[in-house]
């Protein structure tokens, strides 16, 4: 079974942009969360989706959006970027998005670079 | 709200020492623990986990116990390998409906041949 993937690995912007990355999750499943990933605050959990609804959502600004598709594809978009976004954003999928019964499978990241 | 408390790293020991990772968490319902690893370059694996008090969740060597009572789910290993070098990350969640994972900072673990 193939794992979680995303689109593109790495990726360069300028402030002001924005910029969309993709995640395929690991077909069967219906939960898709996104998490960015920097030194200075670690891992923080950014959104969640299921069966294309939003479920949860973190303290980001409005700036950060996603969405997901009726193949589970989900996609985030970030725009006006700042360099503060500098970060690898983390997308993980599950089958039904519960925690203490399922597990969450991570893909290798998308790593955003703005200069 | 809740949190994810860890030690900080880096950590190093020599292969075949022993390994303890401290972690404490604070929730407001009963949450699931887990410990995820990171191996350079690549995303997040889930090590263990466990979902009610006193679980030992187990994997390649490595344990932890959900401690209710202490708020604990430190992480062991016997005799760690050059090749448990990564990232450690202590998380929880305490919903059922949603699959918000909180995460510590992560603790580096080097291991020295």
């Amino acid at each position: 079974k193939a794992g979680v993937t995303q689109t593109p690995r790495y990726l360069i912007k300028t402030r002001g942009q924005q910029v969309t990355l993709s995640c395929s999750p690991i077909s069967g499943h219906r939960s898709v969360s996104w998490y960015q990933q920097t030194p200075g605050q670690g891992l923080q959990f950014l959104f969640e989706y299921f069966s294309e609804t939003q479920r949860n959502k973190g303290n980001f600004p409005g700036r950060f959006s996603g969405r997901q598709f009726s193949n589970s594809r989900s996609e985030m978009n970030v725009s006006t970027l700042e360099l503060g976004d500098s970060a690898l954003y983390l997308c993980a999928s599950s089958p039904t998005g519960t925690p203490g019964t399922d597990t969450q499978y991570f893909g290798p990241g998308t790593r955003l670079t703005v200069l | 709200g809740d949190s994810v408390t860890q030690m900080e790293g880096p950590v190093t020991l020599s292969e075949e020492a022993f390994l303890t990772i401290n972690c404490t968490y604070t929730a407001t319902g009963y949450p699931s623990l887990f410990w995820y690893v990171q191996y350079p370059g690549e995303g997040l694996q889930l090590l263990l986990k466990a979902t009610k008090a006193d679980d030992k969740g187990s994997n390649k060597g490595f344990e932890a116990t959900y401690r209710k009572e202490t708020t604990s789910f430190h992480l062991e290993k016997g005799s760690v390998q050059v090749s448990d070098s990564a990232v450690y990350f202590c998380a929880l969640s305490v919903t059922n409906f949603d699959d918000k994972i909180i995460f510590g900072k992560g603790t580096r673990l080097h291991i020295l041949p």
